[in-house]
């Protein structure tokens, strides 16, 4: 079956600038969590939707922002992009009662280069 | 809270030898604990994770960790390294303050080099 797909898969901004990253799940799959992963930072955990609703946030400013769909698909955005904000945004997509037990696949991956 | 830690941000072995990446971790309960793997330009990969189902876990491409909660370790070997294992690897372990999470906390990451 089809894996966790990111569109576009490189994408270059301007400071300033808004973007929007695109997530669709393996099919059937209920929950989409999105990490920012940075050099100097390592993997952080932006947020988790499950059935469109928000279930957890991680700690980044309120320029981060997301939504989940009907059909699982899940957008991020982030507003007045800063240089800090160039990263590889990943999603992973998961199911069942107990997610962890399920496990996490994920996705190739945003490149976001802010300049 | 959890956390993670990997010893050795860099680890050289050459090909054939066995490969040793450490991790330790941090959880006040029952942890839920796992391996990635990242080659570059891509995203991750699952080599295994550990449910408490068994102490020793078997994973893709001859990955296995080991879970020791008296060490609070989970360490991943690989008998006989390959030139195709370079990459980085990565420990998680799933932020366990709600066992229906979908938040995973990650280690720095160690990358593997392989030489002839």
């Amino acid at each position: 079956k089809a894996g966790v797909t990111q569109t576009p898969r490189y994408l270059i901004k301007t400071r300033g600038q808004q973007v929007t990253l695109s997530c669709s799940p393996i099919s059937g799959h209920r929950s989409v969590s999105w990490y920012q992963q940075t050099p100097g930072q390592g993997l952080q955990f932006l947020f988790e939707y499950f059935s469109e609703t928000q279930r957890n946030k991680g700690n980044f400013p309120g320029r981060f922002s997301g939504r989940q769909f009907s059909n699982s698909r899940s957008e991020m955005n982030v507003s007045t992009l800063e240089l800090g904000d160039s990263a590889l945004y990943l999603c992973a997509s998961s199911n069942g009662d107990v997610l962890p037990l399920y496990g996490y696949t994920f996705g190739s991956g945003t490149r976001l280069t802010v300049v | 809270a959890q956390s993670v830690t990997q010893l050795g941000s860099h680890v050289s072995v050459s090909e054939g030898a066995l490969v040793l990446l450490r991790c330790n971790y941090s959880s006040s309960v029952p942890p839920y604990l796992f391996w990635y793997v990242q080659y570059p330009n891509q995203g991750l990969q699952l080599l295994l994770k550990y449910t408490s189902a068994a102490t020793l876990v078997k994973g893709i491409n001859g990955f296995e960790a080991e879970f020791k909660k008296s060490e609070t370790s989970f360490h991943l070997t690989k008998p006989s390294a390959h030139m195709s294992d370079a990459a980085e690897y990565f420990c998680a372990v799933s932020d366990s303050g709600s066992s229906n999470t979908g938040k995973l906390i990650f280690g720095q990451g160690t990358t593997l080099q392989v030489k002839p």
